[in-house]
């Protein structure tokens, strides 16, 4: 069964520590993975898309790994700040015939960054 | 560039009442998805379209319908409201980016997030 499990549910750290988000999938055939990060009440927004090729991404202060053979990820944060604060979730995609990409997502991780 | 635009961001239905959700992208997009958010779960895929004039079953279709409209446009209808369907909805499109031997590097765009509550 196409999986994308996330460790933890939640997190609370403050405001300029560093944290590391946890991706285990169990996809196949894989395409991609993206990280994503949702505000509160907004859409999800791309954060990095990696193909089984490149074993890490980063964009600003996130900097996704993954590991194709162990099927994990993780998404670190440096120097964490408030406007972190947000679910950070862990997508797989399957690439079938047609142009149709299908998305497997995880739950999230919800994260907190205080004073 | 609006990007994905979605109506409404508020709802609340009674029992049975229908009621269609619009959607809209500017980025000349092929693919389009419906998706249901519920708490401590990932967002589960209710329909899709791969490209114009064509629309699938995703993972929960049950008490849904869609049209897609033309290439920019991708709407949900609930028929009649039940309080199962009481969820956040997101429609996204989706860029394919380049293309590889083995697969194909694609961006995808959400758009705000329908509240809807069925009371």
């Amino acid at each position: 069964k196409n999986q994308v499990e996330q460790s933890p549910q939640s997190l609370i750290i403050l405001e300029g520590k560093n944290c590391t988000l946890q991706c285990n999938y169990t996809v196949s055939p894989f395409s991609n993975l993206r990280w994503y990060k949702q505000d509160t009440g907004r859409g999800p927004v791309s954060l990095t898309i990696m193909t089984f090729s490149e074993n890490t991404k980063s964009n600003g202060r996130y900097t996704a790994t993954l590991d194709a053979d162990t099927k994990q990820s993780s998404l670190h944060i440096t120097a964490s700040q408030l406007s972190d604060s947000a679910s950070y979730i862990c997508v797989v995609s399957l690439m079938f015939s047609g142009g149709y990409n299908k998305l497997i997502f995880g739950a999230g991780t919800r994260l907190a960054v205080h004073p | 560039n609006a990007g994905v635009t979605q109506t409404p961001k508020f709802q609340v239905l009674k029992t049975g009442q229908s009621m269609t959700l619009q959607c809209a992208q500017d980025m000349n997009h092929n693919s389009m998805y419906w998706y249901r958010q519920d708490p401590g779960m990932g967002l589960r895929l209710i329909y899709y379209s791969a490209s114009e004039g064509t629309t699938d079953k995703g993972e929960v279709p049950n008490g849904y319908n869609v049209s897609r409209l033309n290439k920019r446009e991708f709407s949900l209808r609930l028929e009649s409201a039940a309080p199962s369907q009481t969820s956040v909805y997101f429609c996204a499109s989706i860029f394919g980016r380049g293309q590889g031997s083995t697969k194909l590097n694609t961006e995808a765009f959400f758009g705000q997030g329908t509240r809807l509550t069925v009371v």
